[in-house]
């Protein structure tokens, strides 16, 4: 299948501080990324639509201003949470799409103290 | 999409067969199955799709019932490393509208020795 990697694949940031994540579709170009959201023992939420060269789709309940969202090529998409606060700890998985399978990257666990 | 119910847990031994139950009652004529699974710390993975005809790879082998309301995951052989939360997913193709893959709380398979 097709290969999604994120990086980094665990962060730990002070509170107030900004986190950027990296996803990248490896071996297809992506005009379309996913973001989710996991926290423990619960299932993938999607937080947002990333589209390439033009602005993302957020999920209700998202703040598109706390998570920055930018699809600058066909291969790279990044997430920035902005002003980072504990409660905002949580695995972040990027997903891709060559043709009809979506395909999920690896994950990054970020942990704010 | 249509809605799915999977079992919350369910224990199975190791070097026999697993089978996996998926009801989507309300499920239309152009969705298909979607089975992913997510072992722990991980991305989602995915494992088969199929729209009516029975389907089958190196992963695994999905069986849909010809009303189409239900589904089966089988994994012939269940190892240890299929410990794993499964995910079966309904929806139309991702080309006919929107884009988003949405899960369900899943099924948390324990392999046992």
């Amino acid at each position: 299948g097709a290969v999604v990697s994120q990086h980094p694949s665990w962060v730990i940031c002070k509170s107030g501080t900004s986190v950027k994540i990296e996803c990248r579709s490896l071996d297809f170009q992506a005009t379309t990324m996913f973001w989710y959201r996991q926290f423990p023992k619960q299932s993938l939420m999607l937080m947002a639509t990333s589209n390439e060269g033009s602005k993302a789709t957020y999920e209700q309940g998202v703040e598109k201003d706390k998570f920055l969202i930018n699809h600058a090529s066909l291969t790279l998409s990044t997430l920035t949470v902005t002003s980072a606060h504990p409660e905002d700890s949580s695995f972040y998985i990027c997903s891709a799409r060559p043709r009809e399978t979506q395909y999920f990257g690896p994950g990054t666990r970020l942990l704010v103290l | 999409d249509a809605k799915t119910t999977q079992p919350p847990s369910m224990d199975c031994a190791e070097g026999r067969a697993a089978n996996l139950p998926c009801n989507h009652s309300t499920i239309s004529g152009n969705e298909y199955v979607y089975w992913y699974r997510q072992i722990h710390s991980q991305g989602p993975q995915y494992i088969i799709h199929g729209l009516k005809n029975n389907e089958t790879n190196e992963m695994a082998s999905l069986i849909i019932t010809e009303d189409r309301k239900s589904s089966t995951l089988i994994l012939p052989h269940a190892t240890l490393r299929d410990t794993a939360v499964y995910y079966c997913i309904v929806r139309v193709p991702f080309k006919a509208a929107g884009n988003k893959l949405t899960f369900g709380g899943g099924t948390r398979v324990l392999v046992k020795p």
